[in-house]
């Protein structure tokens, strides 16, 4: 199972908004709606920020939204804060044992 | 509350085995479908095996087939990863995470460090 295509890095202004894609094939992100993101801090593990293309989590703020459109789905983040710049990592659903991006590093300017 | 806590991770030799544990608390471990993830130094999160609630399915990752086994003891609250002929690239933190969905990782670990090197 090859990883999802993510862009290795993003970077925007505090208050600005950004938007992560994750580009896999009709086997897994196009052919469900099973995508998920997840936020990695240094030296932490993965947390949970979006499942099932557009649901957020309790707890998860409201700035963070996901989309799909065919084989992409991204990830857009609003209002860009501080503590948001960290690793984020898309995976979805497959046939097997799932598969994850490569990982998108956010940087806040 | 909900905890995941991995344990077992070590220094092995390549072509060793080692077995790690995922003990978990705060939920009905029986109800859960869980996955073990790895993240070799510096690199990205993969997807290395999964179990189903029951134990009835069991994926893993191409580069881990045949050699890695993962398995439940519901009785204990325990999921296992047996890893076999350890080769220099299964190098990684492992995480276990618990599945709330249909592969939505909701809960993890903190990570357990495997180093295979001679």
């Amino acid at each position: 199972q090859s990883a999802l295509t993510q862009p290795a890095s993003v970077s925007g202004s505090p208050g600005q908004s950004i938007t992560i894609s994750c580009t896999g094939t009709s086997s897994d992100v196009g052919g469900y709606n099973y995508v998920s993101w997840y936020q990695q801090h240094p030296g932490k593990a993965p947390k949970l920020m979006i499942y099932d293309v557009s649901k957020r989590p309790s707890g998860v703020s409201n700035r963070f939204s996901g989309s799909k459109s065919g084989n992409t789905a991204s990830l857009t983040i609003s209002g860009l804060q501080a503590e948001d710049e960290a690793d984020y990592y898309c995976s979805s659903y497959t046939s097997g044992a799932g598969v994850f991006g490569g990982g998108t590093k956010l940087t806040v300017l | 509350q909900v905890q995941l806590v991995e344990s077992g991770g070590a220094v092995v030799q390549p072509g060793r085995s080692l077995r790690l544990s995922c003990t978990t608390s705060g939920f009905t471990f029986s109800s859960y479908g869980f996955h073990w993830v790895r993240q070799a130094p510096g690199k990205g999160l993969e997807c290395v095996a999964v179990i189903w609630y029951d134990g009835s399915n069991k994926y893993y990752a191409d580069s881990v087939k045949g050699r890695f086994t993962v398995s439940r003891d519901n009785s204990k609250n325990t999921l296992y990863l047996q890893m076999n002929s350890l080769r220099a690239e299964d190098t990684a933190v492992y995480y276990c995470a618990r599945d709330s969905g249909t592969y939505v990782m909701d809960v993890w670990g903190q990570g357990t460090t495997v180093t295979v090197s001679s």
